[in-house]
């Protein structure tokens, strides 16, 4: 299994440009989670899909930030326009879940932003 | 919302020395995992706890979850340089997702 794929695994850009991060979940994983990482607030979840359909976006932090995923093995994390402040590694993450709980999750290998 | 304290923030030992990592949650857990996350990597699941009192082994590893379900820590037996990386726990209060303490972070020296 190749696990969790994400891409780009870096991305520089300036400030007010479009960013769009790519992952693909393990196949036959029906949970899928968007994190991100910083040394100041450690790891937040942005938004939680289960079967596809957004579940829990109370952690994207404003309207710049977007995320979709139209299919089982596809989801996009968009920010537009990007700022500094939104430096940051960002992990993707799904599981396999069975009814209410949490499970294990998968993390990918993460894309590391730098917007300047 | 619900708060994961963990502490301390960082420990440093010397190769062979124990080494313990708690984590306090303000609510209720319906079940608590650990993850362990090596420098520049991604973090990786350890275990998932989920009845009150629970204690599981996995080799020098010890996890424990506290009787009230709000509490739980990570042992570590005779470290090794191995075990050097951030430990995470991460607290599910019953809503499918979970919520990740700030970590722990090990430095082993030899």
């Amino acid at each position: 299994d190749a696990g969790v794929i994400q891409s780009p695994r870096h991305e520089v850009t300036e400030m007010g440009q479009e960013v769009t991060l790519r992952c693909k979940p393990i196949s036959g994983h029906n949970s899928l989670f968007w994190y991100r990482q910083t040394m100041m607030r450690g790891l937040e979840l942005l938004i939680y899909f289960n079967n596809n359909v957004p579940i829990d976006d109370s952690g994207m932090p404003e309207d710049r930030f977007s995320a979709k995923m139209p299919n089982a093995s596809f989801s996009t994390l968009k920010i537009q326009p990007s700022e500094p402040r939104d430096s940051a590694v960002y992990f993707c993450a799904s599981s396999k879940t069975q009814g209410a709980g949490s499970y294990e999750q998968y993390f990918g290998p993460g894309t590391r932003l730098t917007v300047t | 919302g619900q708060q994961v304290m963990q502490i301390p923030q960082y420990q440093h030992v010397q190769e062979g020395e124990d080494f313990t990592t708690y984590c306090n949650s303000s609510t209720t857990l319906s079940n608590i995992q650990w993850y362990k996350q090596r420098p520049g990597g991604h973090p990786v699941f350890l275990i998932q706890l989920v009845k009150s009192g629970e204690v599981k082994k996995q080799k020098r590893l010890t996890f424990q979850f506290g009787e009230a379900k709000k509490n739980s820590s990570l042992h570590i037996t005779a470290t090794q340089t191995t075990d050097v990386g951030t430990y995470f726990c991460a607290c599910d209060s019953g809503y499918s997702t979970l919520t990740f303490g700030k970590g722990t972070m090990l430095l082993v020296s030899p």
